[in-house]
């Protein structure tokens, strides 16, 4: 058990639809990160927040957006949902931020299923 | 984009054997991960390794590391059924942009 924890752990939806996930990150760990993980596309970075602030941004789309909260949890919006959307959606979180940043605590994921 | 490759894409060895995993990069990096990842299940970090290093050792594991080369090789050694899974490299690379980029893994399977 890394301590990260996600909710839900699967979700079913519809095209067009929007949907929430949540993570929460392993206690006194201020950066969390959002994966995407398909498998034409593999693991894909999506964004980075750190201490409520988003860091870094990798291949995330427009439809997709996220935050996090004081309390360091975070959520990602998914909007407008697509077929090609289907995939395994985890979080990360790790100590530190930028180049300082060692291992990535993984939660155990969200896959979300676009039917 | 994938960062890391990581070469094969599968491997299939017998219990006991050692299992040798490698990933190529393009671009200069800050560190280089290795992490196993169960069926559908999240990622759990192995071995982390700075770009000043060649080498580094963690119980069965052993990773390599050539910068010239843009390369690392991970050794699993004396492999048992229970390691089956895939594995990833990871290069971080970036500043305050800093990210961890992942290849697309390799399935190793151990045969008891």
């Amino acid at each position: 058990d890394s301590g990260v924890t996600q909710t839900p752990k699967h979700l079913i939806t519809a095209t067009g639809q929007r949907v929430t996930l949540r993570c929460s990150p392993r206690s006194g760990d201020l950066s969390v990160y959002w994966y995407q993980q398909s498998l034409d596309q593999g693991l894909q970075f999506l964004i980075q927040y750190y201490n409520g602030e988003e860091r870094a941004k990798g291949n995330i789309l427009e439809r997709f957006s996220a935050q996090q909260f004081p309390d360091l949890h975070s959520e990602l919006n998914l909007s407008s949902l697509e077929l090609g959307d289907s995939a395994l959606y985890f979080c990360a979180s790790s100590t530190s931020s930028g180049g300082a940043t060692g291992e990535q605590f993984f939660g155990p994921g969200t896959r979300l299923t676009v039917l | 984009s994938q960062q890391g490759e990581e070469d094969p894409q599968a491997l299939s060895i017998q219990e006991g054997e050692n299992a040798t995993m490698n990933c190529s990069y393009k671009t200069s990096i800050n560190n280089l991960q290795w992490y196993r990842q169960n069926s559908g299940r999240g990622l759990v970090h192995l071995i982390l390794i700075r770009s000043n290093e060649r080498e580094k050792h963690s119980g069965r594991l052993r990773v390599t590391l050539d910068t010239s080369k843009k390369s690392s090789s991970l050794l699993i050694t004396a492999s048992r059924a229970a390691d089956t899974a895939s594995y990833f490299c990871a290069t971080g690379s970036g500043g305050s942009n800093y990210k961890l980029t992942f290849g697309k893994g390799t399935l190793l399977t151990v045969n008891p």
